[in-house]
C-alpha cells in the first residue's frame, strides 16, 4: 500500500516568515501534485511535478520533487495572510487513475 | 472552460434517509472521482468512474454507491444515512496530460445528517 506522509500537520506563523511543508513516501510516484483548500471549498490544484529533481516556482511558493520521486516539498517565502489554508499533496502511484493523498497541513498566517 | 460543478452545495438529512449528490465534470474529462472529507480525516477516496464504468473503489460500505452517465456526469448515492456520514463530499474530474494525472475539484456538497 502506498502512503504519503505529510508534515507538519499544523503550522501557525507570523506574516513575513518562511516555511516548508514536506511530503514523504517510501514509494515512487510518477507525478505529484500540491493543492490548497480553503474552508468549505474544494481543493485547488497549485502545481504538478513530474521529473525527479524538478523545481517549480509560483510567485512566493517553491515546489520541489525529490530526485528519486519519493518525496516533495513546498516552501513559502515571506508568508502572507492570504496563504492561509489547508495544503494537500497527492501522488500518482501504481494506478495512474487514483491519487494517493497526504493528510494535509493546516497553515495559518497571522498578520 | 467551465469548472466542475456540484449540486446541491448544502444538504440536511435525517438518519435513515437516503441522499443523491450530483457532479458535472469539466467538458472533455471522462473520469470522475468522489471523496469524503471530514475534519481530521483528510480526503477519503470513495470511487472513480471512467466511461460509465467504476474503475476504482475505496474502502466504504455498500451504502455508498455511484454511477456515471454517457455525458460523463456522475451521481453518488448514500442510503440509510448515519450521523457519521456528515461530511464534505467532493467530486473531481481528471485529466491525463503532459503533466501527468491531475484532478480538478468542484466546490463540494456539505451534507449534515441529524
Amino acid at each position: 500500500t502506498q502512503l504519503l506522509e505529510q508534515s507538519p500537520q499544523f503550522l501557525s506563523i507570523q506574516e513575513g516568515e518562511n516555511l516548508t511543508v514536506y511530503c514523504n513516501s517510501s514509494s515512487v510516484f510518477s507525478s505529484l501534485q500540491w493543492y490548497r483548500q480553503e474552508p468549505g471549498e474544494g481543493p485547488v490544484l497549485l502545481v504538478t511535478v513530474v521529473t525527479g529533481g524538478e523545481v517549480k516556482k509560483l510567485k512566493r511558493l517553491t515546489f520541489q520533487f525529490g530526485d528519486a520521486r519519493k518525496d516533495s516539498s513546498l516552501h513559502i517565502t515571506a508568508a502572507q495572510p492570504g496563504d492561509t489554508g489547508l495544503y494537500l499533496c497527492a501522488g500518482a502511484g501504481d494506478s495512474n487513475y487514483q491519487l494517493i493523498w497526504g493528510a494535509g497541513t493546516k497553515l495559518i498566517i497571522k498578520p | 472552460k467551465a469548472g466542475v460543478t456540484q449540486t446541491p452545495r448544502y444538504l440536511i438529512k435525517t438518519r435513515g434517509q437516503q441522499v443523491t449528490l450530483s457532479c458535472s465534470p469539466i467538458s472533455g474529462h471522462r473520469s470522475v472521482s468522489w471523496y469524503q472529507q471530514t475534519p481530521g480525516q483528510g480526503l477519503q477516496f470513495l470511487f472513480e468512474y471512467f466511461s460509465e464504468t467504476q474503475r476504482n473503489k475505496g474502502n466504504f460500505p455498500g451504502r455508498f454507491s455511484g454511477r456515471q452517465f454517457s455525458n460523463s456526469r456522475s451521481e453518488m448515492n448514500v442510503s440509510t444515512l448515519e450521523l457519521g456520514d456528515s461530511a464534505l463530499y467532493l467530486c473531481a474530474s481528471s485529466w491525463q496530460g503532459a503533466q501527468g494525472y491531475e484532478q480538478y475539484f468542484g466546490p463540494g456538497t456539505r451534507l449534515t445528517v441529524t
